[in-house]
């Protein structure tokens, strides 16, 4: 059971780049969210999802996408990379419990 | 969804109890309370999620008074593995989700 997992862990783009944070849980939660983790900050919720199909913005939505076509992926495209957006992001997935958190992908845009 | 306050930080020492306080003045009838522990370069982790008295479990407890306004996070005989942040977070649980607000968090540092 690996819980939710995370790719890449590591990744650097040059502004104007794009490309996409991978999430992926084997837990069948339908709800999934991103957040984004500046250094010695608490973490911001970018978007989530409550299920396949769902998806809505959370408090810095602005330069992101998201796309829940399956129960176990939830996909985090930058469109087009800025230095503001260098951050380490965090995937979680639960229910009514509590969530479990991917390992993070750190992100630096150059 | 409520806004939480909780100190920025807190120091202990190895072998003591800590505990935690977290003010939530704004919640509502709905809402539930959950604790998340992040060590650096870590997700953050669940601890415990309550509604209402005293809830516990293998690693903490939870007290919540009556009027719900405020809780607090009990750690027993903290080692140093316990130093990480503390994040205590308010949330409708109805629709079987909570959107989860992060505030700023507690970062604890246990001393030997």
């Amino acid at each position: 059971n690996a819980g939710v997992t995370q790719t890449p862990k590591f990744q650097v783009l040059k502004t104007g780049q794009s490309m996409t944070l991978q999430c992926a849980q084997d837990m069948n939660h339908e709800y999934m969210s991103w957040y984004r983790q500046d250094p010695g900050m608490g973490l911001r919720l970018i978007h989530y999802s409550v299920g396949a199909g769902i998806t809505d913005q959370g408090e810095v939505p602005n330069g992101y996408n998201v796309s829940r076509s399956t129960t176990e992926d939830f996909p985090l495209r930058l469109l087009s990379a800025a230095p503001s957006q260098t951050s380490v992001y965090f995937c979680a997935s639960g229910g009514s419990g509590g969530y479990t958190f991917g390992s993070g992908t750190r992100l630096t845009v150059v | 969804l409520a806004k939480t306050t909780q100190p920025i930080s807190m120091d202990s020492y190895e072998g003591q109890e800590v505990n935690i306080t977290c003010s939530h003045n704004n919640i509502t009838t709905n809402d539930y309370i959950t604790w998340y522990q992040q060590f650096p370069s870590q997700g953050p982790r669940f601890i415990i999620q309550g509604y209402k008295t005293k809830v516990t479990n293998e690693v903490a407890s939870l007290f919540i008074p009556a009027d719900r306004k405020s809780s607090t996070l009990s750690l027993p005989r903290v080692s140093l593995s316990d130093t990480a942040v503390y994040y205590c977070l308010v949330g409708d649980m109805r629709g079987g989700y909570n959107k989860l607000i992060f505030g700023a968090g507690t970062r604890l540092a246990v001393h030997p």
